[in-house]
């Protein structure tokens, strides 16, 4: 069972350039999300999906945009990349059960940088 | 809207020392509330969690209990390891119309000393 699996896992763009991050699960979750960390500011939220074909903004999605078009993948796109966005990336997915207690899991993270 | 707070880190013990991190947090109605742990180089896992006033999470002789009268969900730890060495985040979870995402706290860094 591979959970949840992010492809790359590091990468380097010039600033301008563009790219998707893929991000894949395999436990028929709902919810999927996309968070960028970043040093002593935690995860934060850029965008996320509650089902297939929909998608909606985070606290920072700016810059950013997603698709879900099949419900086990979610991507993240840079349009023109700015090395502001350089970050760790994480996708995570959950269970929906009607509650808000289930458990994320996180893929282990893309390393990008913007130069 | 939804927050969390973090005791600043980073945090550096002996091993067999007591580990306490401070979390508090704002947010309407009753959130779950979940800690989180990162080890070098991967991604996040779950810890504990703790869904109403409370309630006491454990996992791995860690512990915290969701404190609604003073909003807090302290995680301790009665003696410390080497191997728990990590990034430690706590996160509320906010309503279900808003795809019950996840907040996190900063993140406490926490280096265990043999």
């Amino acid at each position: 069972n591979a959970g949840v699996t992010q492809t790359p896992k590091f990468r380097v763009l010039k600033t301008g350039q563009s790219m998707t991050l893929l991000c894949a699960q395999d436990m028929n979750h709902e919810y999927m999300y996309w968070y960028r960390q970043d040093p002593g500011m935690g995860l934060r939220l850029i965008h996320y999906s509650v089902g297939e074909g929909t998608t909606a903004k985070g606290e920072v999605p700016d810059g950013y945009n997603v698709s879900r078009l099949k419900k086990q993948n979610f991507l993240l796109g840079l349009e023109s990349a700015a090395p502001s966005q350089t970050s760790v990336y994480f996708c995570a997915s959950r269970q929906d059960r009607g509650r808000r207690n289930t458990e994320a899991f996180f893929g282990q993270g893309t390393r990008l940088t913007v130069v | 809207g939804n927050s969390v707070t973090q005791m600043e880190g980073p945090v550096t013990l002996s091993e067999e020392a007591f580990l306490t991190i401070n979390c508090t947090y704002t947010a309407t109605g009753y959130p779950s509330l979940f800690w989180y742990v990162q080890y070098p180089g991967e991604g996040l896992q779950l810890l504990l969690k703790a869904t109403k006033a409370d309630d006491k999470g454990s996992n791995k002789g860690f512990e915290a209990t969701y404190r609604k009268e003073t909003t807090s969900f302290h995680l301790e730890k009665g003696s410390v390891q080497v191997s728990d060495s990590a990034v430690y985040f706590c996160a509320l979870s906010g309503k279900l119309a808003s795809g019950s995402r996840l907040t996190f706290g900063e993140g406490t860094q926490l280096t265990v000393n043999p």
